[in-house]
């Protein structure tokens, strides 16, 4: 199975400014069909996830540009550019390459500081 | 809009069984594989079971095999999931999702 592995798993960030989470695979992501499937997934409090990115940089319709990816191979990132309240909580990262399983990351909480 | 309402939750003791479903509105449902994803109290997401849009293939995580089956039914834009021989550690919240849009969950507690 591929293993993700984010860091940090507690994040807290100050209103209006940055913030990156870091998502490391124990092996490549890319497909034999030249793709990475790589994505990004926003679970707010109380709420049902929501994927936000995926194949490691496209944001899904409705997500602000202030989320981007980045990455390749097996190191990936979500930054948020100037963090807002309505982002505080759980971010996962996902993949689709190697399946199954889907596996997750373990999931980095952010929060206001 | 896509919506994806999860239904079939309960309290239920080990050993028991439940059906979960997750009715699919707002897309083409038979163009899609359906996912399961779990997320016990507190912690994260877990991948549990996927079936092919058009039912032919079906794979599922190494502890849920042979207790839990998927299935579908097209006409119904209805995706299921019978769970057996039920344990403590598979209480959670069970999603049902398609890689780009999750349902908001039914919640399965197991405890005697």
């Amino acid at each position: 199975d591929v293993v993700m592995t984010q860091s940090p798993l507690s994040l807290p960030v100050t209103l209006g400014q940055p913030a990156s989470i870091s998502c490391r695979s124990n092996q490549s992501l890319v497909h034999s069909d030249g793709n990475t499937y790589l994505n990004w997934i926003q679970q707010r409090p109380g709420q049902s996830p929501r994927r936000l990115i995926y194949k490691v940089s496209n944001r899904d319709s409705g997500v602000p540009d202030r989320f981007s990816g980045s990455g390749s191979g097996t190191d990936f990132t979500l930054k948020i550019s100037r963090v807002e309240a309505e982002d505080v909580g759980v971010y996962y990262c996902m993949q689709a390459t190697h399946w199954p399983p889907w596996t997750f990351g373990q999931g980095t909480k952010v929060e206001i500081k | 809009q896509v919506q994806l309402v999860e239904s079939g939750g309960g309290v239920v003791q080990p050993g028991r069984s439940l059906r979960l479903s997750c009715v699919a509105s707002g897309f083409i449902f038979s163009s899609y594989g359906m996912h399961w994803v779990r997320q016990a109290p507190g912690k994260g997401l877990e991948w549990v079971a996927v079936i092919w849009s058009d039912g032919s293939n079906k794979y599922y995580r190494d502890s849920v095999k042979d207790r839990f089956t998927i299935s579908r039914d097209n006409s119904k834009n209805t995706v299921y999931l019978e769970m057996n021989n039920l344990r403590v550690e598979d209480t959670g919240v069970y999603h049902c999702m398609t890689l780009s849009y999750w349902g908001q969950g039914t919640l399965v507690t197991v405890s005697s």
